[in-house]
């Protein structure tokens, strides 16, 4: 079974860059059948879909936030990472790392266990 | 920008008994529906897809319908381990992604 777990500070500067790596073991990034998504959830809040990047390494972003985020992968590391940039205390929240599979479920089968970012000077 | 809109927001129920969680999509997203189990301190947990799916190792309890913008989640028998937050979200060829806002299930 597919394990995921998201790494990064926990806490930025406002006007800084987020940046946080989500480390994929039990199986290989480099599959075909996968998106890698990223989404947050504020505290007390519902979720909110950041972006996901397939293998191929093209990506999709939400509107909302496209301006300031960049998704990419490493497949050496067996590692996918967000960045966001110009960082607010809107910013504020639990960011999961998930996967989707394309074929099956298309929807968010595996998730982390999440790690809160605070945006606070 | 598909809005998923969940109700009601709190459900109080009563163990073993029937609980019925609905969720509208702002417009049609055919059966490109998830529903997801969320529990204190924890990531959220895949329960349905496709709308009426159940996902690996979810109990019977749980099932999903609809399609179009009009969805339900139905737990036949709540028990103990079901009270927590359930989202639904959609996955139609719109992006992007949105969930729901949620509906707490809470013990009566």
């Amino acid at each position: 079974q597919v394990q995921l777990q998201e790494s990064g500070p926990g806490l930025v500067k406002p006007s800084q860059t987020l940046s946080l790596t989500c480390t994929v073991s039990g199986g290989s990034i480099s599959s075909g059948s996968y998106y890698w998504s990223w989404i947050r959830q504020p505290a007390g809040k519902g979720l909110e879909w950041i972006g996901r990047i397939y293998t191929s390494g093209s990506t999709n972003y939400n509107p909302s936030l496209k301006s300031r985020v960049t998704i990419s992968v490493d497949t050496s590391k067996n590692q996918f990472s967000l960045k966001l940039s110009s960082v607010t205390a809107a910013d504020t929240a639990v960011y999961y790392c998930a996967i989707t599979d394309i074929v099956a479920t298309k929807s968010f089968d595996y998730w982390g266990q999440g790690t809160l970012v605070t945006v606070s000077s | 920008e598909i809005v998923m809109t969940q109700s009601p927001a709190t459900l109080s129920v009563s163990p073993g008994e029937r609980a019925t969680l609905s969720c509208r999509a702002s417009q049609s997203v055919s059966s490109n529906l998830a529903w997801y189990q969320q529990k204190p301190g924890q990531a959220p947990r895949l329960l349905i897809y496709g709308a009426s799916t159940r996902a690996t190792g979810i109990p019977a309890r749980f099932s999903g319908s609809g399609s179009g913008t009009e969805f339900t989640l139905t737990i036949s028998s709540l028990q103990s381990e079901d009270f927590a937050v359930y989202y639904c979200q959609q996955y139609n060829n719109w992006l992007p992604l949105t969930f729901g806002g949620g509906t707490k299930v809470e013990i009566k």
